[in-house]
Protein backbone atom coordinates (compact mmCIF):
# COMPACT_ATOMS: atom_id res chain seq x y z
CA UNK A 1 0.00 0.00 0.00
CA UNK A 2 1.18 3.74 -0.86
CA UNK A 3 1.97 6.17 1.71
CA UNK A 4 2.74 10.02 1.46
CA UNK A 5 4.39 10.67 4.65
CA UNK A 6 5.62 15.02 4.51
CA UNK A 7 6.99 17.03 6.82
CA UNK A 8 8.56 20.04 7.63
CA UNK A 9 8.44 23.45 9.62
CA UNK A 10 4.54 24.90 10.54
CA UNK A 11 5.73 28.39 11.88
CA UNK A 12 7.06 30.93 9.82
CA UNK A 13 8.00 34.77 9.93
CA UNK A 14 6.89 36.62 7.19
CA UNK A 15 10.27 36.71 3.95
CA UNK A 16 11.28 33.51 5.39
CA UNK A 17 11.70 29.95 3.45
CA UNK A 18 8.97 27.52 3.41
CA UNK A 19 10.55 24.16 3.54
CA UNK A 20 8.30 20.49 3.04
CA UNK A 21 9.54 17.07 1.97
CA UNK A 22 7.23 14.29 1.21
CA UNK A 23 8.67 10.90 1.56
CA UNK A 24 6.79 7.89 -0.72
CA UNK A 25 6.54 4.48 0.74
CA UNK A 26 5.90 1.78 -1.94
CA UNK A 27 4.47 1.73 -5.60
CA UNK A 28 6.89 2.79 -8.25
CA UNK A 29 8.52 6.24 -8.26
CA UNK A 30 9.36 6.79 -11.74
CA UNK A 31 5.23 5.72 -12.73
CA UNK A 32 3.70 9.37 -11.55
CA UNK A 33 4.03 12.75 -11.34
CA UNK A 34 4.45 14.34 -7.77
CA UNK A 35 2.57 17.68 -6.90
CA UNK A 36 2.46 19.74 -4.15
CA UNK A 37 -1.39 21.89 -3.35
CA UNK A 38 -2.37 23.46 -0.75
CA UNK A 39 -5.99 24.81 1.07
CA UNK A 40 -5.63 27.97 3.01
CA UNK A 41 -8.11 28.44 5.83
CA UNK A 42 -12.07 27.27 4.90
CA UNK A 43 -10.83 27.84 0.92
CA UNK A 44 -10.76 25.66 -1.88
CA UNK A 45 -7.57 23.60 -3.42
CA UNK A 46 -4.67 25.24 -5.36
CA UNK A 47 -1.82 23.98 -7.45
CA UNK A 48 1.23 24.80 -6.67
CA UNK A 49 3.27 22.61 -9.01
CA UNK A 50 4.57 18.67 -9.92
CA UNK A 51 8.18 17.33 -10.49
CA UNK A 52 8.52 14.12 -12.01
CA UNK A 53 11.36 11.50 -11.18
CA UNK A 54 13.88 12.53 -13.82
CA UNK A 55 13.37 16.40 -11.63
CA UNK A 56 11.09 18.16 -14.88
CA UNK A 57 8.52 20.60 -13.12
CA UNK A 58 5.64 22.47 -14.11
CA UNK A 59 5.33 24.93 -11.67
CA UNK A 60 2.03 27.85 -11.24
CA UNK A 61 3.02 31.26 -12.62
CA UNK A 62 1.44 32.91 -9.87
CA UNK A 63 4.23 30.86 -7.59
CA UNK A 64 6.27 30.42 -10.00
CA UNK A 65 9.02 33.23 -8.94
CA UNK A 66 9.13 32.14 -5.35
CA UNK A 67 9.10 27.78 -5.98
CA UNK A 68 11.54 25.18 -6.20
CA UNK A 69 10.95 21.66 -6.36
CA UNK A 70 13.09 19.14 -5.99
CA UNK A 71 13.44 15.38 -6.23
CA UNK A 72 15.58 12.91 -4.43
CA UNK A 73 14.88 9.19 -6.31
CA UNK A 74 17.30 7.57 -3.99
CA UNK A 75 15.59 8.20 -1.09
CA UNK A 76 11.80 8.34 -2.94
CA UNK A 77 11.51 12.20 -1.76
CA UNK A 78 10.56 15.10 -3.36
CA UNK A 79 10.31 18.37 -1.60
CA UNK A 80 8.71 21.81 -1.81
CA UNK A 81 10.44 25.37 -0.73
CA UNK A 82 8.27 28.39 -0.91
CA UNK A 83 11.02 31.60 -0.53
CA UNK A 84 9.48 34.93 1.17
CA UNK A 85 6.34 33.67 2.42
CA UNK A 86 3.69 36.14 3.88
CA UNK A 87 0.58 35.56 5.68
CA UNK A 88 -1.15 34.72 2.58
CA UNK A 89 0.56 31.57 1.85
CA UNK A 90 -0.70 30.19 5.26
CA UNK A 91 -2.21 26.85 4.15
CA UNK A 92 -2.17 23.47 4.68
CA UNK A 93 0.08 21.71 2.25
CA UNK A 94 -0.05 18.43 0.82
CA UNK A 95 2.03 16.64 -1.44
CA UNK A 96 0.21 13.96 -3.99
CA UNK A 97 0.88 11.80 -6.52
CA UNK A 98 -0.76 12.09 -10.14
CA UNK A 99 -0.58 8.92 -12.32
CA UNK A 100 1.14 10.01 -15.45
CA UNK A 101 -1.17 8.67 -17.92
CA UNK A 102 -4.30 9.73 -15.96
CA UNK A 103 -3.36 13.49 -15.69
CA UNK A 104 -5.51 14.47 -12.64
CA UNK A 105 -6.20 11.57 -11.16
CA UNK A 106 -4.35 12.68 -8.07
CA UNK A 107 -4.47 8.93 -6.38
CA UNK A 108 -2.67 9.34 -3.38
CA UNK A 109 -2.15 12.38 -0.96
CA UNK A 110 -0.44 13.33 2.31
CA UNK A 111 -1.43 13.62 5.09
CA UNK A 112 -1.21 17.27 4.97
CA UNK A 113 1.06 20.11 6.89
CA UNK A 114 -0.46 22.96 8.38
CA UNK A 115 1.87 25.93 7.83
CA UNK A 116 1.41 29.20 9.04
CA UNK A 117 2.83 32.77 8.69
CA UNK A 118 3.16 35.27 11.66
CA UNK A 119 5.34 37.67 13.26
CA UNK B 1 -11.73 28.41 -14.33
CA UNK B 2 -13.64 26.07 -12.87
CA UNK B 3 -16.80 26.75 -11.89
CA UNK B 4 -18.92 24.20 -9.24
CA UNK B 5 -22.65 23.89 -8.81
CA UNK B 6 -24.38 24.05 -5.94
CA UNK B 7 -21.66 24.98 -3.41
CA UNK B 8 -23.91 23.46 -0.77
CA UNK B 9 -25.83 20.67 -1.30
CA UNK B 10 -28.41 19.28 1.25
CA UNK B 11 -29.13 15.81 0.84
CA UNK B 12 -31.84 13.15 2.28
CA UNK B 13 -30.18 9.94 3.01
CA UNK B 14 -31.14 7.84 -0.07
CA UNK B 15 -31.83 10.49 -2.29
CA UNK B 16 -29.53 11.51 -5.23
CA UNK B 17 -27.02 14.64 -5.61
CA UNK B 18 -25.89 15.86 -8.61
CA UNK B 19 -22.96 18.35 -8.51
CA UNK B 20 -21.96 20.72 -11.73
CA UNK B 21 -18.76 21.40 -13.15
CA UNK B 22 -18.32 24.01 -15.46
CA UNK B 23 -15.07 24.94 -17.21
CA UNK B 24 -14.25 28.36 -18.88
CA UNK B 25 -12.38 26.69 -21.91
CA UNK B 26 -12.59 23.64 -23.59
CA UNK B 27 -10.84 20.50 -21.24
CA UNK B 28 -10.29 18.03 -24.46
CA UNK B 29 -6.31 17.79 -24.51
CA UNK B 30 -4.49 17.51 -28.31
CA UNK B 31 -3.92 13.94 -27.04
CA UNK B 32 -7.49 13.38 -27.53
CA UNK B 33 -8.24 12.95 -23.64
CA UNK B 34 -10.36 15.13 -21.64
CA UNK B 35 -8.30 15.63 -18.30
CA UNK B 36 -11.47 16.19 -15.70
CA UNK B 37 -10.85 14.66 -12.15
CA UNK B 38 -13.60 14.67 -8.90
CA UNK B 39 -11.98 14.63 -5.33
CA UNK B 40 -14.03 13.73 -2.10
CA UNK B 41 -12.79 15.81 1.11
CA UNK B 42 -13.95 13.80 4.04
CA UNK B 43 -13.87 16.13 7.70
CA UNK B 44 -10.57 13.90 8.93
CA UNK B 45 -9.66 11.76 5.98
CA UNK B 46 -7.05 11.96 3.50
CA UNK B 47 -8.31 13.52 -0.04
CA UNK B 48 -9.55 10.48 -1.98
CA UNK B 49 -9.52 10.59 -5.95
CA UNK B 50 -13.20 9.53 -6.70
CA UNK B 51 -13.36 9.74 -10.87
CA UNK B 52 -10.72 10.59 -13.40
CA UNK B 53 -11.28 11.59 -16.94
CA UNK B 54 -14.15 12.57 -16.97
CA UNK B 55 -16.35 9.09 -16.19
CA UNK B 56 -13.18 6.12 -14.83
CA UNK B 57 -14.53 5.34 -11.30
CA UNK B 58 -11.08 4.81 -9.40
CA UNK B 59 -10.29 1.69 -7.53
CA UNK B 60 -12.61 0.71 -4.21
CA UNK B 61 -14.76 3.85 -5.53
CA UNK B 62 -18.83 2.66 -4.60
CA UNK B 63 -20.99 2.16 -7.99
CA UNK B 64 -23.08 4.78 -6.84
CA UNK B 65 -20.32 7.42 -7.98
CA UNK B 66 -20.41 8.38 -11.46
CA UNK B 67 -18.87 10.83 -13.69
CA UNK B 68 -19.96 12.38 -16.80
CA UNK B 69 -19.44 15.26 -19.55
CA UNK B 70 -17.90 16.62 -22.08
CA UNK B 71 -16.16 19.53 -23.17
CA UNK B 72 -16.89 22.13 -20.99
CA UNK B 73 -19.40 20.62 -18.65
CA UNK B 74 -18.98 17.60 -16.26
CA UNK B 75 -21.52 16.20 -13.83
CA UNK B 76 -20.94 14.08 -10.59
CA UNK B 77 -23.76 12.16 -9.99
CA UNK B 78 -24.51 10.09 -6.28
CA UNK B 79 -27.59 7.82 -7.21
CA UNK B 80 -28.38 7.38 -3.38
CA UNK B 81 -26.44 9.70 -0.58
CA UNK B 82 -24.89 8.04 2.08
CA UNK B 83 -24.10 9.25 5.29
CA UNK B 84 -20.72 8.27 4.86
CA UNK B 85 -20.87 10.38 1.51
CA UNK B 86 -20.97 14.05 3.67
CA UNK B 87 -17.68 16.04 2.61
CA UNK B 88 -16.86 18.43 -0.57
CA UNK B 89 -16.20 17.47 -3.41
CA UNK B 90 -13.70 19.47 -6.40
CA UNK B 91 -13.75 18.90 -9.78
CA UNK B 92 -9.84 19.40 -11.29
CA UNK B 93 -9.05 20.00 -14.76
CA UNK B 94 -5.41 18.43 -15.36
CA UNK B 95 -5.76 19.57 -19.41
CA UNK B 96 -3.87 22.42 -19.02
CA UNK B 97 -1.46 24.33 -17.05
CA UNK B 98 -1.76 25.52 -14.21
CA UNK B 99 -4.02 22.68 -12.55
CA UNK B 100 -7.54 24.15 -11.10
CA UNK B 101 -9.94 23.27 -8.90
CA UNK B 102 -13.72 23.87 -8.73
CA UNK B 103 -14.08 26.14 -5.51
CA UNK B 104 -15.94 23.24 -4.01
CA UNK B 105 -19.79 21.84 -3.41
CA UNK B 106 -20.61 20.66 0.22
CA UNK B 107 -22.57 17.60 0.28
CA UNK B 108 -24.63 17.16 4.14
CA UNK B 109 -27.79 15.09 4.99
CA UNK B 110 -30.77 17.22 5.65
Amino acid sequence: QVQLQQWGAGLLKPSETLSLICAVYGGSFSDYYWSWIRQSPGKGLEWIGEIDHRGGTNYNPSLKSRVTMSVDESKNQFSLKLNSVTAADTAVYYCAREILVARGAFDNWGQGTLVTVSS
Amino acid sequence: VMTQTPLSSPVTLGQPASISCRSSQSLVHSDGNTYLSWLQQRPGQPIRLLIYKVSNRFSGVPDRFSGSGAGTDFTLKISRVEAEDVGVYYCVQATQFPRTFGQGTKVEIK
